[in-house]
């Protein structure tokens, strides 16, 4: 089982919805991540938050809009999305930022009409 | 930006067989991390690789760190059905701050016949 702890799994959402993902682990890692799957794609990364502050953001669209409430949270808050943004959406933790073993949760399976 | 290859793109074995697949970069990677993905799931990390020319197992895998610095590769003994998935190698990507990122390879489809 993952420790890494994804909701919802599945999420339709209409262009003008706003909706958020929400990620949780209890391991006590300082570093979390967001990461973006396309259907037969590798993950690519979105946003890093190194000791809940954001250190990377990989030019992502201002729609996606990531938020690190304490060290073992991390959500990410949808506005305005595009069909194209439909995608399996994957949150990691690692002990610390450079810290290159990943651990990933189940993923949040987002559909936008 | 550095970029990670991974052959073969897909592999259909039977049960049974050894499973050989590897990855390459363009420039020099102090990590090598290998994940597995079922369907509908995250990856999960199997190994990771800190040293050139280390050779580390995991149950029925096995993965190496190449002496080039620039590959990696996979092996599989025995494979089992719940071998299916896909297999991405990966690794920090370096940046010119001190902070670096993970990419991750195109990944191995793997199917196993029983």
């Amino acid at each position: 089982d993952t420790e890494v702890t994804q909701t919802p799994k599945h999420l339709v959402m209409g262009m003008t919805n706003k909706k958020s993902l929400k990620c949780e682990q209890h391991m006590g890692h300082r570093a979390m991540y967001w990461y973006k799957q396309k259907a037969k794609k590798p993950p690519e990364l979105m946003f890093v938050y190194s000791y809940e502050k954001l250190s990377i953001n990989e030019s992502v669209p201002s729609r996606f809009s990531p938020e690190c409430p304490n060290s073992s949270l991390l959500n990410l808050h949808l506005h305005a999305l595009q069909p194209e943004d439909s995608a399996l959406y994957l949150c990691a933790s690692s002990p610390r930022q450079g810290a290159r073993e990943l651990f990933f949760g189940e993923g949040s399976r987002l559909t936008v009409l | 930006g550095q970029q990670l290859n991974q052959s073969p793109q897909s592999m259909f074995i039977q049960e049974g067989e050894d499973v050989s697949m590897n990855c390459t970069s363009s420039s020099i990677f102090n990590t090598w991390l290998w994940y597995k993905q079922d369907p509908g799931e995250g990856p999960v990390l199997l190994i990771a690789l800190y040293k050139a020319g280390e050779l580390t197992s995991n149950g029925r895998l096995t993965a190496q760190f190449g002496i080039t610095r620039k590959d990696s590769f996979l092996n599989i003994s025995a494979s089992i059905p719940s071998d299916v998935g896909i297999y991405f190698c990966a690794g920090p990507e370096l940046m010119k701050t001190s902070y670096d990122k993970v990419i991750f390879g195109p990944g191995t489809s793997l199917s196993v016949i029983p």
